[in-house]
Formats: structure tokens, C-alpha cells, sequence
């Protein structure tokens, strides 16, 4: 079985700074993908940005980027230019060969004007 | 467009009231799914199918159903509700199990 975990329920923003989301994971594949995924207000899961086990160069989509750490099993997400459109729930998720997509709990982040 | 579907988007029911929610895609992926998501949980797998006939178990498949005779349809039958299932579904796609999967708008649904 694999797990997610992302440890920061809430966090909060100031606009046009960065944050950066926790997100850990655990699976016994050694071909796997990670996501995250931003779901809005409006309930719509949207891709932000994915990363291949086998890569060892960081993922990065404009604003978004991460920071995959393969030995630890991290794979956090860093938003630079914080904007109000990112106020958003934010999903980790880790998919293996397997075909099952396990998802964290999730961070609610609140960019504040 | 290339979409996914999902109908009805809300749902009211009562226990034991069986009840089908449709999901659709048009962009021929072989690879469909569905998931719960409840607050704290994140979103969790219930079926998913590699192909057309081919349907295994998620974590959580108690209570519900799935069928896949065409490949672009992945309906998920609920036959005797209980107010547990009480959450939000989303259908998904993809072309392959590890690739990005598109998500469908969502369907709220309350057991009563």
C-alpha cells in the first residue's frame, strides 16, 4: 500500500510571496508519478505540476515548482509570486504502475491581499 | 472540448434508493476512476478500469458497483445508499494508469 501525507492542514500567504507545501509519501514501487493537484473554490481538480520517480531534475510549470526528494520521500511544492487566483485546496498525490493515484488530506492555502 | 462528464452534478436521496451517477470522457482514454472525497481525507479511490470490461477495486469499493461496456462511459451504481456515502465523487481519465488524469466537475451527493 502506498500513503500520503501532507502535514499542514491550512496555511496562509501574502500576495507576491512564495510559499512552499509539504507533501510525503510512502510506496514499495520503484516506477511511480507525482502530482499536485489544486482544486479552487469551484471544486475542480486542476494539475499543477508532475514529476517522474526516474528524473532526477525538479519539475517546473511558470510560477510552480518543486522540490522532489527521492531518498526522503519528499516532494514539496514551492508557489513564487503568490497570487490571489492560488487560494486553493492543494492535493499531493503519488501514482504507480499499479494504477492506483493515493492522495494526501490536503492544504488549504489562503493568499491574502 | 476534451471533457469529462458527470451527471447529475447534485444528488439528494434517501437510504436504500438505488441510484446510478454517469460519467463520460471524449478523449478515448482507456483508463477511467472514481473517487470519494471527504474533509481531512483527501480524495480516495473506489473502482477504476484499465479497459472496456476491466474493473478492479480502489481502497474504498464497499456499497458501490461499476461497469465499463463502453469505453468511454464508467458509471458508478450506488443499490442501497446509506447516509455513510454521503460525499463528493469525481470521475476521472487517462490515457494510461500513470499519466495525468482529467477530472470531472464533481457530484454532490447526501444520503438522507
Amino acid at each position: 500500500a502506498q500513503t500520503v501525507t501532507q502535514s499542514q492542514p491550512e496555511m496562509s500567504v501574502q500576495e507576491a510571496e512564495t510559499v512552499t507545501l509539504s507533501c510525503t509519501y510512502d510506496t514499495s514501487e520503484s516506477n511511480y508519478y507525482l502530482f499536485w493537484y489544486k482544486q479552487p473554490p469551484s471544486r475542480q481538480m486542476i494539475l499543477v505540476i508532475r514529476q517522474e520517480a526516474y528524473k532526477q531534475q525538479n519539475a517546473t510549470e511558470n510560477r510552480f515548482s518543486v522540490n522532489f526528494q527521492k531518498a526522503a520521500k519528499s516532494f514539496s511544492l514551492k508557489i513564487s509570486d503568490s497570487q490571489l487566483g492560488d487560494t486553493a485546496m492543494y492535493f499531493c498525490a503519488v501514482n504507480n504502475a499499479g494504477n492506483m493515484l493515493t492522495f494526501g488530506g490536503g492544504t488549504r492555502l489562503m493568499v491574502k491581499p | 472540448e476534451a471533457q469529462v462528464t458527470q451527471n447529475p452534478r447534485y444528488l439528494i436521496t434517501v437510504t436504500g434508493k438505488k441510484l446510478t451517477v454517469t460519467c463520460s470522457q471524449n478523449m478515448n482514454h482507456e483508463y477511467m476512476s472514481w473517487y470519494r472525497q471527504d474533509p481531512g481525507l483527501g480524495l480516495r479511490q473506489i473502482y477504476y478500469s484499465m479497459n472496456v470490461e476491466v474493473t478492479d477495486k480502489g481502497d474504498v469499493p464497499e456499497g458501490y458497483k461499476v461497469s465499463r461496456k463502453e469505453k468511454r462511459n464508467f458509471p458508478l451504481i450506488l443499490e442501497s445508499p446509506s447516509p455513510n456515502q454521503t460525499s463528493l465523487y469525481f470521475c476521472a481519465s487517462s490515457q494510461g494508469g500513470v499519466g495525468e488524469q482529467y477530472f470531472g466537475p464533481g457530484t454532490r451527493l447526501t444520503v438522507t
